[in-house]
């Protein structure tokens, strides 16, 4: 099946700080990404579905301003969080949409990274 | 509102028997349904899937069987082996949405 890779895996930066995580489609081009966050005991929870080429479309909650997206070619789309705090500290995952997936439009996961803020 | 439920956020069952985990969804217009399996701090892998027209899909061990009617989704497992420990999420969509994920079942699976 379809690969999608994320970089790093797990990641430690001080309070106030920015990270950038990395998610790519390893095989195959995808025009939508999508970006999760999963708090412990919890359900995967939607930040954004980043369009290649446009502005990404945060749900509601999720501050633009701190989680910035940039889907700049069609294997690649970073998150970054701006001015890290330790309640940011979570498991991010993205996952792509293979377009070319014929039927079932299917999404593939990222293997994920773990954001602690210390 | 939450769309979808998994109302059993645990099950146990012993090795070689059946586990059955079951969905409940609210939003009528989902055109396919999928299950997802979640080792810790690794992202969801896809396991089976099956589309709003058909009521049974089976590959393999796994068999998803929806009920419309009842807005229902149960996946079957069986046998039962230990390394199918691990979080299930079930996850509705239509068109071109993001999933809606359950918050998932814990299964452990006793040898």
């Amino acid at each position: 099946g379809a690969v999608v890779s994320q970089h790093p895996s797990w990641v430690i930066c001080k309070s106030g700080t920015s990270v950038k995580i990395e998610c790519r489609s390893l095989d195959f081009q995808a025009t939508t990404m999508f970006w999760y966050r999963q708090f412990p005991k919890q359900s995967l929870m939607l930040m954004a579905t980043s369009n290649e080429g446009s502005k990404a479309t945060y749900e509601q909650g999720v501050e633009k301003d701190k989680f910035l997206i940039n889907h700049a070619s069609l294997t690649l789309s970073t998150l970054t969080v701006t001015s890290a705090h330790p309640e940011d500290s979570s498991f991010y995952i993205c996952s792509a949409r293979d377009p070319w997936a014929g039927g079932l439009d299917e999404q593939y996961f990222g293997p994920g990274t773990r954001l602690t803020v210390t | 509102d939450q769309q979808v439920k998994q109302n059993s956020p645990s099950l146990s069952v012993q090795e070689g028997r059946i586990s059955i985990l079951n969905c409940d969804y609210t939003n009528s217009m989902f055109d396919y349904f999928l299950w997802y399996k979640k080792y810790p701090a690794e992202g969801p892998t896809f396991l089976i899937s099956i589309s709003s027209i058909k009521d049974k899909n089976e590959d393999g061990r796994f068999t998803v069987f929806l009920n419309k009617s009842a807005k229902h989704l149960s996946l079957h497992i069986v046998p039962s082996q230990p390394g199918d420990s691990a979080v299930y999420f079930c996850a509705g969509y239509s068109g071109n949405t993001p999933l809606v994920f359950g918050k998932g079942t814990r299964l452990s699976v006793i040898a």
